[in-house]
């Protein structure tokens, strides 16, 4: 069975004080990792697809990094709209000879918070 | 604009009663799919379709139903056999093919709240 598990729970960081988000992850194939972030009371929004150990990929001050286990979410010098929960999530690769239905598998997210 | 749009955004729903969510998608998207989102649990997948008239059941699939016969639409109805049912409903699609075509999209979520 596939599992993804996130830590820490919750993070507050003053701002500019850069982290890591960690995402470990056990799946049979990994086809993708996935990071959203979502807003309270909405809905997730896509940030980044890693597909094989040793990719990285960036998006404003936000740095996504996988290896065969794991995966982390570096903030670098966080402002306050950087706040919101981010969650991680795998998709395995579909059996043999079938499509893959594109199933993630979610972990339960880290609530960061930035104070000004 | 492209997106996925879910209604209504909040719903309440009598002991016994039955209600549908509705989810609409013009991105031209093959796959959609039904997550269920409760606070410290995650997402979970309640049901998916990956072509019009065909779809199968997710992880947690029981007191819920679904109908494909469009593609742009993929309702959800969660029935009175459902015991739980106050949480946070997403749809999302995926294109399925191309570069793009193993991200998923999110909608912006329907509150089911049982009185």
């Amino acid at each position: 069975e596939d599992q993804v598990t996130q830590s820490p729970e919750a993070l507050r960081l003053q701002e500019g004080e850069s982290s890591s988000l960690n995402c470990s992850y056990t799946v049979s194939g990994l086809r993708g990792l996935f990071w959203y972030r979502q807003d309270p009371g909405k809905g997730p929004e896509f940030l980044f697809t890693l597909y094989s150990a040793g990719e990285e990929k960036e998006k404003e001050r936000l740095k996504a990094t996988l290896t065969k286990k794991e995966s982390f979410l570096h903030i670098t010098a966080p402002k306050p709209e950087d706040s919101a929960t981010y969650l991680c999530a795998v998709q395995a690769m579909g059996s043999a000879g079938g499509t893959s239905y594109g199933k993630l598998t979610f972990g339960q997210g880290t609530i960061l918070t930035v104070h000004p | 604009d492209g997106g996925i749009t879910q209604s209504p955004k909040y719903l309440f729903r009598k002991e016994g009663q039955n209600v549908t969510l509705s989810c609409e998608q013009n991105l031209n998207h093959d796959a959609m799919y039904w997550y269920r989102q409760d606070p410290g649990q995650g997402l979970r997948l309640i049901y998916y379709s990956q072509i019009v008239n065909d779809f199968q059941k997710g992880d947690i699939a029981e007191g819920y139903s679904v109908s494909r016969e469009k593609k742009e639409s993929f309702p959800l109805t969660v029935t009175s056999a459902q015991k739980n049912p106050t949480a946070f409903y997403l749809c999302a699609s995926r294109k399925r093919r191309g570069l793009s075509g193993n991200t998923i999209y999110f909608g912006e979520g329907s509150w089911l709240t049982v009185v």
